[in-house]
């Protein structure tokens, strides 16, 4: 079963731009929120991460959105460097309970010079 | 310091056959797990460990087992191998096994079944 959907599954952006990935998830027990980055060959990195206690976390040129109501979260990544370019995961878990992750399908951001 | 290392990185099986692979974590982490990525998925939690003890389990088969060591390694095995259980596994530790705790991946190991 999909319990987090994420979307888009390719992205294209300029050097420069803004690049926003939407996730959305399904289990209202869910309270930590975090968004992994990985290159080619190599395991998921920690980027970012929120709780849905606050509606807004910025690190860097790294910003998630959180939407409670509609059960929604996003990432902006501004100024995208094509250094940014890699897969982008959003994933979901219950904070108090096992490191149980579950993680979005994943979108392959490439950023072009 | 050290990452989270696994071993061996790739590794060819065929259909029917068994296969283990090793986890070693960040010093001082005692909490180990396991996802399976597909090509073009996210990772699919399959086992958390912490202290020596399972913690929790995915949904997969039975076939799919595991153990943590008293220095806090851990392997996991695969049994009676599948051509859909070709993937990358990947190991994460973290400090505690809670859902916020930060968890560091390895580079995973890559299993081909032919």
């Amino acid at each position: 079963q999909q319990q987090v959907k994420q979307s888009p599954q390719s992205l294209i952006v300029q050097k420069g731009g803004i690049s926003i990935i939407n996730c959305a998830y399904e289990n209202t027990a869910f309270d930590y929120f975090p968004w992994y980055q990985q290159f080619p060959g190599k395991g998921p990195a920690l980027l970012i991460a929120i709780r849905p206690d606050v509606s807004e976390k910025k690190e860097g040129r790294f910003t998630i959105s959180f939407n409670k109501s509609a059960k929604q979260f996003s990432l902006h990544i501004m100024d995208s460097q094509p250094g940014d370019s890699a897969t982008y995961f959003c994933a979901a878990s219950i904070g108090t309970s096992g490191s149980r992750l579950t993680f979005g399908e994943g979108t392959q951001l490439t950023v072009n010079p | 310091d050290a990452g989270v290392t696994q071993s061996p990185t790739h590794l060819i099986k065929t259909r029917g056959q068994q296969v283990t692979l090793r986890c070693s974590p960040i010093s001082g982490h005692k909490s180990v797990s396991w996802y399976q990525q597909v090509l073009g998925q996210g990772p699919q939690f399959i086992f958390q460990y912490y202290e020596k003890e399972e913690r929790g389990r995915g949904n997969f088969p039975d076939r799919f087992s595991a153990r943590q060591f008293p220095n806090y390694s851990s392997e996991l095995n695969v049994n009676a191998l599948l051509l859909g259980d070709s993937a990358l596994y990947l190991c994460a530790s973290s400090l505690a096994p809670r859902g916020s705790e930060k968890l560091f991946f390895g580079s995973g190991t890559q299993l081909s079944v032919l």
